[in-house]
């Protein structure tokens, strides 16, 4: 069964600052079938990025996915106050879905 | 604009069982794929499984097979998720989501609904 390891556990940035978030699987996904969620508390997940490197509709240009096979990335290029909030990867390319255990992303 | 709507928060015994409904309006429901997933407090999201309403035939995940029953309503576009022999572990959130492409099986989930908070507890 595919597991998805994510790092840091929590990354405490300024505003304005770039931040970087890991995303590491057991196998290989492929290049097309990895997904990210932002969580705020009390909020249902929001699609951020798919297919590794695709904007959902609506989602700020700040906010870009980069990778492939076992290892993706999140970055926030220049951090903003409401970006605060859990973030999650997820594959979708092996007959079912994994979700990793989340980003924490908190505000100096 | 395609909406799901899910049922309120529920109490539960062990070893009981609950449903949760999840509403759709907006889209064609009864050939789009509709997820469940769940979140147990402070863990990441856990997918339970999906349905194709047109077609009735689940799709659960290896973990919950045998304890997790997914059916569907087409005349109020409805879909319920019934998991029973209830345990404290499964105290969670439970999301219906639907995929970015509906015509897709496995694709990343583009629209959830609110969310519907199920406690397990003597």
């Amino acid at each position: 069964e595919m597991v998805l390891t994510q790092s840091p556990g929590t990354l405490s940035l300024s505003p304005g600052e770039r931040a970087t978030l890991s995303c590491r699987a057991s196998q290989n996904v492929g290049s097309s079938y990895l997904a990210w969620y932002q969580q705020k508390p009390g909020q249902a997940p929001r699609l951020l990025i798919y297919g590794a490197s695709s904007r959902a509709t609506g989602i700020p240009d700040r906010f870009s996915g980069s990778g492939s096979g076992t290892d993706f990335t999140l970055t926030i290029s220049r951090l903003e106050p409401e970006d605060v909030a859990v973030y999650y990867c997820q594959q979708y390319g092996s007959a079912s879905f994994t979700f990793g255990p989340g980003t924490k992303v908190d505000i100096k | 604009q395609v909406q799901l709507v899910q049922s309120g928060a529920e109490v539960k015994k062990p070893g009981s069982s609950v449903k949760v409904s999840c509403r759709a309006s907006g889209g064609t429901f009864r050939s789009d794929v509709l997820n469940w997933v769940r979140q147990a407090p402070g863990q990441g999201p856990e997918w339970m499984g999906g349905i194709i309403p047109m077609f009735a035939r689940p799709n659960y995940a290896k973990k919950f097979q045998g304890r997790v029953t997914f059916t569907a309503d087409e005349s109020t576009s409805t879909v319920y998720m019934e998991l029973s022999s209830l345990k404290s572990e499964d105290t969670a959130v439970y999301y219906c989501a639907r995929p970015l492409d509906t015509r897709i099986v496995y694709d990343a989930f583009d629209i959830w609904g609110q969310g519907t908070m199920v406690t397990v507890s003597s």
